[in-house]
């Protein structure tokens, strides 16, 4: 497995400004994601961050909301622009590498608590 | 991508083992069963998967039905710690995505 931080644990913004979170891994990983997990819900994947390329995204996200970068293998951002109230949930990193851990287990950070004002 | 049904909710007496069902009708021959666990919002948990042997560790055993179309996960002896939403999820063959429904609550009482 691997040790996962996110930055910041918790934020409250103003709406129509922008929160970057960072994702980071203690070791070198092929497959980074980010999911939303909104109030009383589960957790819905947002994208894969690709390292060296663009993210890829699941229906109804957008990379102009939701920009990623991945400069590399242990790192990421998830960046939530132009906020509303709507874009309070907790956002969550995973990694998985199933070739250095021959399986394909994702394992998931502690999280990012947004309110948006 | 095999969908995934679970109770809402289900309670447990400490010290007592929590069976936790899983319905996975569509799941397709090379696709895993993955458990995990939420606490109070934190980020999910991993406790075990499976193919279509009987899975165990330190946590927990995982009870996969011969047809693989069900599936129940065993806490053996439940502790008030162990409150959490369960998911249960088929991992995609195709994408390798998890897919999270909306789990089953369980609640552990002294």
């Amino acid at each position: 497995s691997a040790v996962i931080s996110q930055k910041p644990s918790r934020d409250i913004c103003q709406r129509g400004t922008s929160l970057t979170i960072q994702c980071q891994v203690d070791s070198q990983v092929t497959m980074m994601f980010w999911y939303r997990q909104q109030p009383g819900q589960s957790l819905t994947l947002i994208a894969t961050a690709n390292q060296g390329s663009e993210a890829t995204y699941e229906s109804g996200f957008v990379i102009d909301k939701f920009p990623i970068s991945r400069p590399n293998l242990t790192f990421s951002t998830l960046t939530v622009s132009n906020m509303s109230p709507e874009d309070s949930s907790i956002y969550l990193c995973s990694v998985e590498d199933s070739i250095r851990w021959s399986t394909d287990t994702q394992y998931f950070g502690p999280g990012t608590r947004l309110t948006v004002l | 991508d095999a969908k995934t049904t679970q109770p809402p909710s289900m309670d447990c007496a400490e010290g007592r083992a929590a069976n936790l069902p899983c319905n996975h009708s569509t799941i397709s021959g090379n696709e895993y069963v993955y458990w995990y666990r939420q606490i109070h919002s934190q980020g999910p948990q991993y406790i075990i998967h499976g193919l279509k042997n009987n899975e165990t560790n330190e946590m927990a055993s995982l009870i996969i039905t011969e047809d693989r179309k069900s599936s129940t996960l065993i806490l053996p002896h439940a502790t008030l710690r162990d409150t959490a939403v369960y998911y249960c999820i088929v991992l995609s063959s195709n994408t390798g995505k998890l897919i999270f429904g909306q789990g089953t609550t369980l609640q552990v009482k002294p």
